[in-house]
């Protein structure tokens, strides 16, 4: 069975803060995503990953950064954490093999910054 | 509870009856769509999906209809359920690169019993 799963559900952060969000998935998935999902916008792509150590930028990737040290987890970093980041943040993979493999999600982390 | 369904249009449904979930997209050289569904406090779940060489296709209780002339793709649930209530959101591929997905916004159907 597909299994994504993301480290917390819910965080409370205050500005300034580094912030750590991990994802991890146990179906050996090459590609990995992050969204923020904030209401009247959508999912909006920050970063993905096609491959361990490789990253590509999103459509809203300022303020965050990545890393894909090994091909189950891919982490979202917030280097100082500002109050417009409090969002929804939802984590996703896919086989590798094109743009029209099924993405599945994690249950998301909603992040406040206060 | 969630956020992610304020602000959102909202479809109410007798329980029993079908319901019908639009999506309007606009980019003409999208080639693959798929809808999710997702319910309270828990991440988007893929339902179906179907490619532009399409116009119809069906799974266990839904149908996908696609209209490439006017862009649009519709959702039907057959016997709407209460366990069916969510979210439903629209996402467009078209190409061009790793998992180019542009997602809409989303419908929230209520499920009246």
């Amino acid at each position: 069975d597909v299994k994504v799963t993301q480290s917390s559900r819910y965080l409370v952060k205050r500005t300034g803060e580094k912030v750590f969000l991990e994802c991890v998935q146990d179906m050996d998935h090459e590609n990995m995503f992050w969204y923020r999902q904030d209401p009247g916008l959508g999912l909006r792509l920050i970063y993905f990953s096609y491959d361990v150590k490789m990253k590509e930028k999103g459509d809203i990737p300022e303020g965050y950064s990545v890393s894909r040290e090994k091909k189950e987890r891919f982490s979202l970093i917030l280097e100082s954490a500002s109050t417009n980041q409090t969002s929804m943040y939802l984590c996703a993979s896919s086989k590798a093999g094109g743009p029209r493999d099924t993405q599945y999600f994690g249950p998301g982390t909603r992040l406040t910054v206060l | 509870g969630e956020s992610v369904g304020l602000h959102l249009p909202t479809l109410s449904v007798q329980e029993g009856d079908n319901s019908i979930i639009n999506c309007a997209y606009s980019n003409s050289a999208s080639d693959y769509f798929i809808w999710y569904k997702q319910e309270s406090g828990k991440g988007p779940q893929f339902i179906i999906d179907i490619r532009s060489n399409m116009d119809k296709r069906q799974g266990q209780r839904v149908t996908v209809l696609l209209n490439k002339t006017v862009k649009h793709l519709s959702l039907q649930i057959a016997a709407t359920q209460p366990g069916d209530s969510a979210v439903y959101f629209c996402a467009e591929n078209a190409g061009g690169g790793y998992q180019k997905v542009t997602f809409g916004t989303g419908t929230k159907l209520q499920v009246i019993p």
